[in-house]
């Protein structure tokens, strides 16, 4: 376990519909990146989350959104989902460090399925 | 070319065997490396994390760099059926947001 909890579990939409979900990072850490899964492929870097700012975007259309929150939990918002948004979708929390390079890990995840 | 490509496999090694996982990565600048291992309907789980040149061993798993070459391995010794996963190759940049590009992973399959 890696204290990072992540909600809900599974999510069923419809094409156009917004989804939320949700993340808190593991106890001592301050920074939240989110990642999307789709079958058989890697983590693709969607963004990251430090002192409730975005720091780093990935290749994904303003529709993806986020917020972190004081205590360093977070938020990844999509609207007007499509069908190519059905995936497994990650959240990891990391300690901000001089120099990078820090360890992310990594929580459940939520599977988010479009129909 | 992807930035970190992986075999997608499947590998497929008899029980008891060394697994032997490889990973090739195009960013001169990457700085930190790390092997996740990924079971079916899971999240990825860290297994090694190297930042130097050379080998690093940690019980039954050895992660190797080599950063002149740009290529970065994983060797699992005494293949266990537990290890069966597909196993993830991740470079950090340390340069601008500190993401993680993965690798598509390879599945391995260790055969009793």
């Amino acid at each position: 376990e890696t204290g990072v909890t992540q909600s809900p579990t599974h999510l069923i939409k419809t094409r156009g519909q917004q989804v939320t979900l949700r993340c808190s990072s593991q106890s001592g850490h301050n920074t939240v990146s989110w990642y999307q899964q789709a079958l058989g492929q890697g983590p693709q870097f969607i963004f990251q989350y430090y002192r409730e700012e975005e720091n780093g975007r990935g290749n994904f259309p303003p529709r993806f959104s986020g917020l972190q929150f004081p205590n360093y939990s977070s938020e990844l918002n999509v609207n007007a989902l499509e069908l190519d948004d059905s995936a497994l979708y990650l959240c990891a929390s990391s300690l901000r460090r001089m120099g990078g390079g820090e360890t992310q890990y990594f929580g459940p995840g939520t599977r988010l399925l479009v129909l | 070319q992807k930035e970190v490509e992986q075999n997608s496999g499947p590998l497929s090694v008899p029980e008891g065997a060394i697994a032997s996982l490889n990973c090739t990565y195009s960013d001169r600048v990457s700085q930190s490396f790390f092997w996740y291992r990924q079971y079916s309907g899971k999240s990825p789980e860290l297994i090694m994390s190297i930042y130097s040149n050379g080998d690093k061993e940690d019980g039954r798993f050895t992660a190797q760099l080599n950063k002149a070459s740009q290529y970065v391995s994983l060797l699992i010794r005494d293949s266990q059926p537990s290890d069966s996963a597909t196993y993830l190759c991740a470079v950090n940049s340390r340069q601008g947001a500190q993401k993680l590009v993965f690798g598509q992973g390879t599945r391995l399959t260790i055969n009793p």
